[in-house]
């Protein structure tokens, strides 16, 4: 099965950017999921850069390659969760979530 | 709006089978562009994506659970449901259920609020 490696953790005061990386994507479409502390995962980005509605332009994604980034601008303290890659794998058929990566404002 | 509803028991014992179901509500679990899941998230640890299930019935499952997952669609029902057998420790966790689109490549654009089962004897 596919394996989704992200940091485990990344750190940047309020107001500023932070990136999250996840390699391993291969050509397959990459999500990006937003985990606050004791909730349901929330999606935040699909197809790479596509930000469903509701989801602020703060967030956006990108791809190159077989790594993945998520940048989030004009950090919040309400931004302090858990951030997952995410990617179907059609060679496969099974879905893989990344590593998880812990964003911490400073 | 859509939403899912897991239910199921709390406490599963040792070597028994979990079963846990999703109600679908506001919504037709019917609809072509979407297929439906279960997540798992262990204490302390990440997402795990356990298996889909389509409206017509098949299925798709994750490798590492695969002998000892199936999934079942209640059309009617509007639901779906999970059993994973033969359970152990480490099948402890928060289970999600998900939906994901083909508006979204495949994402998980809907999720369940999760349930938590513990295995324990």
């Amino acid at each position: 099965q596919s394996v989704l490696t992200q940091p485990p953790a990344v750190s940047a005061a309020p107001g500023q950017k932070v990136t999250i990386a996840c390699s391993g994507t291969e050509n397959n479409y990459v999500s990006w999921y937003q985990q606050l502390p004791k909730t349901a995962p929330k999606l935040l980005i699909y197809q790479n850069d596509k930000r469903p509605s509701g989801i602020p332009d703060r967030f956006s994604g990108s791809k190159s390659g077989t790594s993945a980034t998520l940048g989030i601008t004009g950090l919040q303290t309400g931004d302090e969760a858990e951030y997952y890659c995410g990617t179907w794998d059609s060679s496969l058929n099974t879905y893989v979530f990344g590593t998880g990566t812990i964003l911490t404002l400073l | 709006q859509l939403q899912l509803h897991e239910s199921g028991p709390g406490l599963v014992r040792p070597w028994e089978t979990l079963s846990l179901t999703c109600r679908v509500s506001g919504g037709s679990i019917s609809n072509n562009v979407y297929f439906w899941g279960w997540v798992r998230q262990p204490p302390g640890k990440g997402l795990e994506w356990i298996a889909n299930i389509y409206y017509n019935g098949k299925t798709e499952l994750n490798p590492s659970l695969r002998r000892r997952v199936s999934m079942s669609v209640d059309t009617p029902k509007n639901h779906f449901s999970l059993n994973l057998t033969s359970v152990t420790a480490a099948d402890t966790a928060v289970y999600y259920c998900a939906r994901h689109s083909n508006y979204f490549f495949s994402a998980v654009d809907v999720w369940g609020r999760g349930t938590t089962v513990t295995v324990s004897s």
